[in-house]
């Protein structure tokens, strides 16, 4: 049963211009949401969370919405940089638990 | 370099086979968690162990195990394995156990079971 939900698979952005991840959660007891960034051949990196008590974390161009009515979150990153080209894993907890990963976005952001 | 350090980086074995996962945490840090990659289910997670004790499990199967050890370091444990056994076996660690950690991410295992 996946709880968390990255719904595009893939997203192709201009550089320069705004990429926006979306992620999807089902389990109204998530209470931290986290983004992971992948390079190929590497593991997942962190990138920026957010705990459920706040709807905005900004940290340089990126910056997480959460929607806790809509059980959504998603990730700018402003301005698209080509070094930005990853797959970005959304994850959720309940404090105490381990992460549930989503599916993974695979970004390319294109000269 | 995240600090956590996986071998071997791949493997290739046969069905039915017994491999082992090694994953030596970032120095100091007592938490160790092990995920799954598959093609089409992304992260799973399987096992988490804090400090030598098995603290949570997830979609493990029993043919899978894992330990801590008293330096810290993990195993994962994998045996019978079939075709769909072949994944990319992440080890994360971080300091203490809860939810709200940030984990730190080996480079990760690849497993091709022929």
């Amino acid at each position: 049963d996946q709880q968390v939900k990255q719904n595009s698979p893939s997203l192709s952005v201009q550089e320069g211009r705004i990429s926006i991840l979306n992620c999807d959660y089902t389990n109204s007891m998530f209470d931290y949401f986290l983004w992971y960034k992948k390079y190929p051949a590497e593991g997942p990196t962190f990138l920026i969370s957010i705990s459920s008590i706040k709807d905005k974390n900004e940290d340089g161009r990126f910056t997480v919405f959460l929607n806790k009515s809509a059980k959504h979150l998603s990730l700018h990153i402003v301005p698209s940089q080509p070094g930005d080209s990853a797959v970005y894993f959304c994850a959720a907890t309940n404090s105490g638990y381990a992460l549930n990963f989503g599916k993974g976005t695979s970004l390319l952001v294109t000269p | 370099d995240s600090g956590v350090t996986q071998t071997p980086k791949h493997l290739i074995t046969a069905t039915g086979q017994r491999v082992t996962l090694r994953c030596s945490p970032r120095s100091g840090d007592l938490s160790v968690y092990w995920y799954q990659q598959s093609l089409d289910q992304g992260l799973q997670f399987l096992i988490h162990y804090y400090n030598g004790e098995e603290r949570a499990k997830g979609n493990i199967l029993e043919r899978f195990s894992a330990q801590q050890f008293p330096d810290l370091h993990s195993e994962l444990n994998l045996s019978s394995l079939e075709l769909g056994d072949s994944a990319l076996y992440f080890c994360a660690s971080s300091i203490r156990t809860g939810g709200n950690e940030k984990l730190f991410f080996g480079s990760g295992t690849q497993l091709s079971v022929l």
